[in-house]
């Protein structure tokens, strides 16, 4: 099973809503990832959750917020987003840290396509 | 801080014929592993294939071939003998080792819209 889950895959949520992107993974990856992609732009890092830890906070607004509830899981929670925040939320997991390989490859899900009205 | 650099916008190939995607790539540390990904409309990011910067021959998967010139910091993507399939945007990405204590992460260059006509 080399998949990464995303769901929704679509949502459309207004400015005062609260709601949460979820990803899964079966494949005991121990670093899950969230990226923010803009259309025709390439993917940017928004946080890196590593053994279940934050490890990586790429100065994300606190609108987003995320959670890694297990190794498996790792949510995205939104509230009050503005229509700028208005893209595809890519989930990626890959093996995890431990030496200095650099051939540690992402795997990627198949992103959740946001709308904020 | 490393960067990576894509100057093909979009690109069009005809089926079954060859392309090469280019690439160019900055970085200071000696130990770093360049990527392609491939991205269908569909959204979903697909590893193509990986080049090592120490590996001594360039990397194939299947009709993805990697020229990797390391002294010019170039890793092209050929892909041989192109189906409509193929089409999709291109993305090379790069991963250097962890220092200072900060997790690895992909960086990505800007992409290349690849279309393959009939």
């Amino acid at each position: 099973d080399t998949e990464v889950t995303q769901t929704p895959k679509h949502l459309v949520m207004g400015m005062t809503n609260k709601k949460s992107l979820k990803c899964e993974q079966h494949m005991g990856h121990r670093a899950m990832y969230w990226y923010k992609q803009k259309a025709k732009k390439p993917p940017e890092l928004m946080f890196v959750y590593s053994y279940e830890k934050l490890s990586i906070n790429e100065s994300v607004p606190s609108r987003f917020s995320p959670e890694c509830p297990n190794s498996s899981l790792l949510n995205l929670h939104l509230h009050a987003l503005q229509p700028e925040d208005s893209a595809l939320y890519l989930c990626a997991s890959s093996q995890g840290p431990g030496g200095d390989s650099t051939n540690e490859k992402l795997f990627f899900g198949s992103g959740t396509q946001l709308s904020v009205l | 801080a490393q960067k990576i650099t894509q100057t093909q916008p979009g690109m069009f190939v005809q089926e079954k014929e060859a392309v090469t995607l280019d690439c160019t790539y900055d970085t200071s540390d000696p130990s770093y592993g360049l990527f392609w990904y491939k991205q269908p409309s569909s959204g979903e990011m697909i590893f193509l294939i990986y080049q090592g910067s120490y590996d001594q021959q360039n990397a194939t998967e299947g009709r993805y071939s990697l020229n990797f010139q390391k002294a010019r910091k170039s890793a092209n993507l050929v892909i041989s003998a192109s189906q409509l399939g193929d089409s999709a945007m291109y993305f090379c990405a790069m991963r250097e080792p962890i220092s200072s204590g900060s997790a690895r992460q992909l960086t990505f260059g800007s992409g290349t819209q690849l279309t393959v006509l009939p």
